[in-house]
């Protein structure tokens, strides 16, 4: 049973273009969650999403930022006219359902320079 | 607010020794579930281990076990014979209370850098 996927797994963006960041959740998970790592920080929640529906929002920056889940394919995380900020490790979970537990992707490492 | 702490971020030990991670946690939950995960160099994160708050019995998964005090709101994480492939970060992690929403988004402690000697 593959794990999380998440593609690309390193990006270099220059300020001002466009990054668009895909998860693919596990067999079975109609559940996905997006996390940011800052450097030598812990996790941050952006996003919770199900198919077709973003369910929690309250952790994505108010601007530049978006995701979806369609019905078909796989999630994706864009963040428009990137920043230096910007830069970090964007994690994507996905999990069963509720309370069920989630399971982490590898991670895009994102670079703006 | 829910909060989660960790207070060493730091810890070394010699390989094959025994280390314990400490956690500290604050819910006005009853019903609620928390989380050790692990994130070594490969930067990938890992669960090592889930408890479920209405079980007395503590969570144990091969040289992983917890110490879930439920009244003191805390959640160490054990390791008994380490192994150099245990050097890591830990986090552990709490679903965050959302009214409208659920507990589904997880809140991270900052996290305890684990050093195994050879």
């Amino acid at each position: 049973n593959a794990g999380v996927m998440q593609n690309p797994r390193h990006l270099v963006r220059r300020r001002g273009q466009e990054a668009r960041l895909r998860c693919s959740p596990m067999k079975g998970h109609s559940h996905v969650y997006w996390y940011r790592q800052l450097p030598e920080e812990g996790l941050k929640f952006m996003v919770y999403l199900q198919k077709e529906n973003i369910i929690d929002e309250s952790g994505m920056p108010k601007e530049r930022f978006s995701a979806e889940f369609p019905k078909e394919g796989p999630s994706i995380l864009r963040i428009q006219q990137v920043v230096r900020g910007d830069s970090a490790a964007y994690f994507c979970a996905s999990s069963r359902g509720y309370q069920e537990t989630q399971y982490f992707g590898p991670g895009t490492r994102l670079l703006v320079l | 607010a829910q909060t989660v702490t960790q207070s060493q971020p730091e810890m070394s030990v010699q390989e094959a020794e025994t280390v314990t991670l400490s956690c500290t946690y604050d819910t006005s939950e009853n019903n609620y579930y928390l989380f050790w995960y692990k994130q070594p160099p490969s930067r990938q994160m890992i669960l090592v281990i889930r408890q479920e708050a209405y079980k007395q019995q503590n969570a144990t998964e091969n040289r992983f076990s917890v110490n879930f005090q439920k009244a003191a709101k805390s959640f160490s994480l054990k390791i008994s014979d380490s192994q150099l492939g245990d050097t890591a970060m830990y986090f552990c992690a709490f679903p965050t209370e959302s009214v409208n929403f659920g507990n589904e988004k997880l809140t991270f402690g900052t996290g305890t850098r684990l050093t195994i000697i050879p």
